[in-house]
């Protein structure tokens, strides 16, 4: 059955760095999504990305943060200079099409920011 | 905007028994899907259900869109159900709004 990965399931980095988190949707899929869960807290919508653009993005997806899809199969949440706060778990889905469509979740980055 | 409410927050289990999970949202809904999130954070897919029934081996859901709730069963809980349970629901655009979790520990 095809899955969502990313890839790292775990990084750890320094305050003030940038870090990219990486993720292959599910191929025939055209809806991609990243979302956040700081620890012990649920999971919240970070953006949603079709066509090359931004489709919507919440008020935690400042300008600290952007997306990409730098070819036919990665989608990127790049976080330039990092702070402690960023510190969660960082999922990618992807879907068929919007609203009424299921999203598959990826497994999961841990991001620990020291 | 929307509100998921989960309920209960917290449920303890001895292993076999079984329980109901129940997600109330305060509007009308697109989509809504149940997850399982394991001791790792993994979030594991249960059921894409924004209505009707679904069951899959010892689980089972029912979403009543037009009451505004959902019901997860667990039916013979196991040890490896343990983990916190979230219902999702999209309202209006892309995006996925989650519950408040319900945290469940099976004991052996």
């Amino acid at each position: 059955e095809p899955e969502v990965t990313q890839t790292p399931s775990h990084q750890v980095t320094q305050m003030g760095q940038e870090v990219i988190l990486r993720c292959v949707p599910i191929s025939n899929h055209l809806y991609f999504y990243w979302y956040r869960q700081i620890l012990g807290q649920k999971v919240e919508f970070l953006v949603s990305f079709y066509n090359n653009e931004i489709s919507e993005k919440s008020e935690i997806f400042d300008d600290q943060f952007s997306v990409e899809r730098p070819d036919g199969s990665n989608f990127t949440l790049k976080i330039r200079s990092t702070k402690l706060e960023d510190s969660a778990m960082y999922f990618c889905a992807s879907s068929e099409g919007p609203i009424t469509y299921e999203q598959y979740f990826g497994p999961g980055t841990r991001l620990t920011v020291t | 905007g929307i509100q998921v409410e989960q309920s209960p927050p917290d449920l303890i289990l001895q292993e076999g028994a079984n329980s109901t999970l129940r997600c109330n949202f305060s509007d009308s809904v697109n989509n809504l899907q149940w997850f399982h999130q394991n001791p790792w954070g993994q979030l594991i897919n249960l059921f894409y259900i924004p209505s009707g029934t679904k069951q899959n081996g010892r689980l089972s859901a029912t979403t009543v869109a037009t009451e505004r709730y959902s019901l997860l069963y667990i039916s013979s809980s196991q040890t490896t159900d343990s983990g916190v349970y979230f219902c999702a629901v999209v309202w209006g655009t892309y995006k996925y709004i989650f519950g408040t979790g319900t945290r469940l520990k099976v004991l052996a």
